[in-house]
């Protein structure tokens, strides 16, 4: 079982619809990314969060720490939020330049 | 602008070639990530500098390699590559080692393997 799970793993919806997007984490962290990769493209980071709620623009992170879930929300989607979304964590509870650890990714598509 | 910088963003190489990909940041960051993503897969750390400090993954292959000889470059040496290797190499950058520090990625290599 992967330490950090996506679900769903895909996504289509049509434009307007407000979308969630979640994860599961079975290990302890010191803080949660969500970041998002287009199709051959890097990867942009949109939240980092350690604790409640971070928006951004039409964006809306939370974070349940005692319950190790996540939901990243996008409100009002357009087809140019169609994307990869991937949660990832950065284990432990103090120092130490650790990587992240991810989860697959949700492939999101928004259809005009 | 601030940037973490990937060159070459593709990159052929021959079954054994040895490969050097690049990574520079203007960002002054303390730390770089090396990171591998297969298709359809999680991206996977391989290794990190903190500074200098070289932190290697216990399960990165012996194949990989990397150096750093600056704060703003950092190398990731594919010795002997094979057809596994094939995939999208990530770089990212933090400014330090706590936790709520950002990771900054640059766009990727994606490497190909003949």
């Amino acid at each position: 079982k992967n330490e950090v799970e996506q679900s769903p793993q895909n996504l289509t919806a049509q434009e307007g619809e407000f979308i969630t997007i979640n994860c599961s984490y079975s290990v302890g962290i010191s803080a949660l990314h969500w970041l998002q990769q287009h199709p051959g493209g890097g990867i942009v980071s949109l939240f980092m969060l350690s604790s409640g709620k971070k928006k951004h623009g039409r964006l809306i992170a939370t974070i349940n720490i005692q319950e190790k879930h996540s939901s990243l929300h996008i409100t009002a989607s357009h087809p140019r939020d169609s994307a990869v979304y991937i949660c990832a964590v950065r284990r432990g509870s103090g120092g130490g330049a650790d990587g992240l650890t991810f989860g697959k990714g949700t492939h999101l598509i928004i259809q005009p | 602008d601030a940037m973490v910088i990937q060159n070459p963003r593709y990159q052929v190489t021959q079954f054994g070639k040895p490969v050097t990909l690049s990574c520079s940041q203007t960002l002054n960051h303390n730390v770089m990530y090396w990171y591998q993503q297969k298709s359809s897969q999680a991206p996977k750390l391989l290794f990190h500098y903190y500074d200098k400090d070289f932190n290697n993954e216990a399960d990165t292959p012996d194949n990989f390699q990397s150096r750093r000889p600056n704060t703003s470059f950092c190398f990731l040496d594919i010795r002997s590559p094979g057809l596994g290797d094939a995939a999208m190499y990530l770089c990212a950058t933090s400014r330090d080692q706590a936790p709520g520090n950002e990771q900054f990625f640059g766009p990727g290599t994606r490497l190909t393997v003949l």
